[in-house]
């Protein structure tokens, strides 16, 4: 089942800009963590934020978390052409249970 | 790192044809799988889980008997597309639970086209 809603849907922006995606979800979480995917290529995991976190920087990534509002987001700073792809929030709960992925969001970056 | 290694990468197949995908864990056991399904310009979806030794569980909407899940042994979960159409077009990726603190492995994921 989907999680939660990601928005925007799709992004452009111009080298140099930040980028912001927001993420929702509906249940409680163990952790949300947000991957990058190229077109038609395999993910790539970006960072992990546990619930009693709310902030965490890793480069140029920085993710925020609201668990009261059951929001997420994802900002990229001083956004690259290569950083062109869609990104996926997902949260997991405990116990083996699967990362349930949000819609998407797909940024493309101008040069 | 616990690596998942997802066989074929791309396949072209015949309508009415069956298609099999392997995920094998290279360096861990995993005794879970779970496979999702994603159409183009879309998110992950969970199709099933499947389970070491016992039957795979599936998500609502994904037919168990077109979709067939194998997990025979602590390192390989196969996904058999049978009688392919071409609505079964779509990218297939395998993930794993690995240890805990949330960690997750995923294949690199199966490109299917029926024609």
């Amino acid at each position: 089942s989907q999680q939660g809603e990601e928005d925007p849907q799709a992004l452009s922006i111009q080298e140099g800009e930040n980028a912001t995606m927001n993420c929702s979800y509906k249940t409680s979480i163990n952790n949300l963590q947000w991957y990058r995917q190229n077109s038609g290529r395999g993910l790539v995991h970006l960072i992990l934020i546990r619930s009693n976190e709310r902030e965490k920087h890793s480069g140029r990534l920085r993710v925020t978390l609201d668990t009261s509002k059951k929001s997420s987001s994802l900002l990229i700073t001083a956004s690259r052409a290569a950083d062109t792809a869609s990104y996926f929030c997902a949260t997991d709960g405990s116990g083996n249970t699967p990362l349930v992925f949000g819609k998407g969001t797909r940024l493309s970056v101008i040069a | 790192g616990a690596v998942v290694s997802q066989h074929p990468s791309w396949v072209i197949c015949k309508s009415g044809t069956s298609v099999k995908i392997e995920c094998r864990s290279l360096d861990f056991q995993a005794t879970t799988m779970f496979w999702y399904r994603q159409f183009p310009k879309q998110s992950l979806m969970l199709m099933a889980t499947s389970n070491e030794g016992s039957k795979a569980t599936y998500e609502q909407g994904v037919e168990k008997d077109k979709f067939l899940i194998n997990h025979a042994s602590l390192t390989l979960s196969t996904l058999t597309v049978t009688s392919a159409h071409p609505e079964d077009s779509s990218f297939y990726i395998c993930s794993a639970r690995v240890g805990g603190a949330g960690g997750y492995t995923f294949g690199s994921g199966t490109r299917l086209t029926v024609v």
